[in-house]
Parts: C-alpha cells; structure tokens; sequence
C-alpha cells in the first residue's frame, strides 16, 4: 500500500470551531492535494501543494486553509467549521503536475453539527 | 472549458456480463492526460490508468480495456466477465494546464456506480 495517511479518520465538531486534518506520506512526493467528495457533486480541490510552503487554491477553498511545512505533511484547516463543510475529505500524492492523483489517502468523515 | 462527462449514473449488471462505462470529455488542450479510477464500497480511491493524448492505442489489463478515441472525445473503459469485486463507482477525469507553467490539474467526473448482482 501507498504511504499515505490520513488523520483523524472519523471527526464530529460542532459549528464554529477550528478543525485540522493531516494528510502524511511516506512517498517522497512533491505535489499533495485536499478534496472533498460530496453527492451529487464528486470530487472538488480544495487545496494543493507543489512544494514545501508551496500552496495555491482549488475550486471550493473558501473557509479552508492549508500548511505544509514539510515534504511529508500537508494539513488542511477549517478555519470556522459550518455544516455545509460537512464531508468526506480526501488527501492525494502525486510525483509529477499533469499526472494525475496516483494515490489517495482512506478518507476523513467529517461531520459539522 | 474543460469537462468530463459520465452520462451513465447507476448501471446494473449480473455476474459475467461485459460492461462499458463512458467517458467523454471537453478540452481545448492539444497535450492533456485521462484517467479512470475506483472507489469501491470500503470508500478508498484507487488510480487504475492514465492515457496521453498523443497514444490513441487501446489499453488492456486483465478484464479491464479502455477505448481512447480523439475523434468522439471519448475515453471509454470496459470490463469483460464482471464480477461482484468490480462493484464499486468508477471516476473518469482530465487533467488540464491552467495559467502559465505546468499548473496542472485534475477535472472529475460525477462517477458511475457499477453495481454487479451474483
């Protein structure tokens, strides 16, 4: 299996509250990437990364953030949790821009109430 | 602009039936990257390939073959004697360069759920 971690797995927060997420490879990889994956919509960038302290926005990053700080941690902040942030999120490696995700991380289910 | 279109929501199918899933896809990029990918009911997505623009040849692996056609934009993937472990949603996308530089990234589908009875 990829080295690829996601944490935490599972995450219950009530509205208004900050929240991180960590996304952690083992891989070397210089591109990583949040997504969340909602009905009805598929998956949508959040974030990404090209290198260390090297970010830029995807489709929905409004109310998200992101750090990475080192090659192998890319962690994905809300800054204010509301419910419509209420989803599964997904973190991703990949070695090289245009080549697609290869790996995912298992996915955390977050649930703002 | 760029998009990627999975027309076929739900599919149902018994145990070795052939089934195909289509992709079509919109771009104005002459050099662009497809790809399919799984996500099975255990939730984790799993890269199954990746397909140039410039390689229009056919690509089998096992039961699994995929149809590239520039001409109908079409990136199409097939799984000949399905079996219940095939059920899962299946993800087609397109990479796409944005701006200046290699500012790639990927455009998704909506997803195929292929659901196979025994």
């Amino acid at each position: 299996d990829a080295g690829i971690t996601q944490s935490p797995r599972h995450k219950v927060t009530e509205t208004g509250t900050p929240v991180t997420l960590r996304c952690h490879q083992t891989e070397n990889h210089r591109y990583m990437y949040w997504y969340r994956q909602d009905p009805g919509h598929g998956l949508r960038l959040i974030h990404y990364s090209y290198g260390v302290k090297d970010t830029d926005k995807g489709e929905v990053s409004d109310g998200y953030s992101v750090s990475r700080s080192k090659t192998e941690d890319f962690l994905l902040t809300l800054e204010s949790a509301t419910s419509s942030q209420t989803s599964v999120y997904f973190c991703a490696i990949s070695q090289g821009q245009g080549l697609g995700e290869a790996f995912f991380g298992q996915g955390t289910r977050l649930t703002v109430v | 602009a760029q998009k990627v279109t999975q027309a076929q929501t739900e599919i149902s199918v018994v145990e070795k039936e052939d089934v195909t899933l289509d992709c079509v896809y919109e771009t104005r990029d002459t050099t662009y990257y497809l790809f399919w990918y799984k996500q099975p009911p255990s939730g984790e997505l799993v890269f199954l390939i990746r397909r140039n623009s410039f390689d229009e040849q056919n690509e089998i692996s096992g039961r699994y073959s995929w149809n590239f056609q520039k001409s109908t934009s079409s990136f199409n993937f097939t799984i000949t004697a399905s079996q219940v472990v095939d059920s899962a949603v299946y993800f087609c996308a397109l990479s796409e360069s944005r701006g200046a530089g290699n500012n790639r990234k990927l455009i998704w589908g909506l997803g195929t759920s292929l659901a196979v009875n025994p």
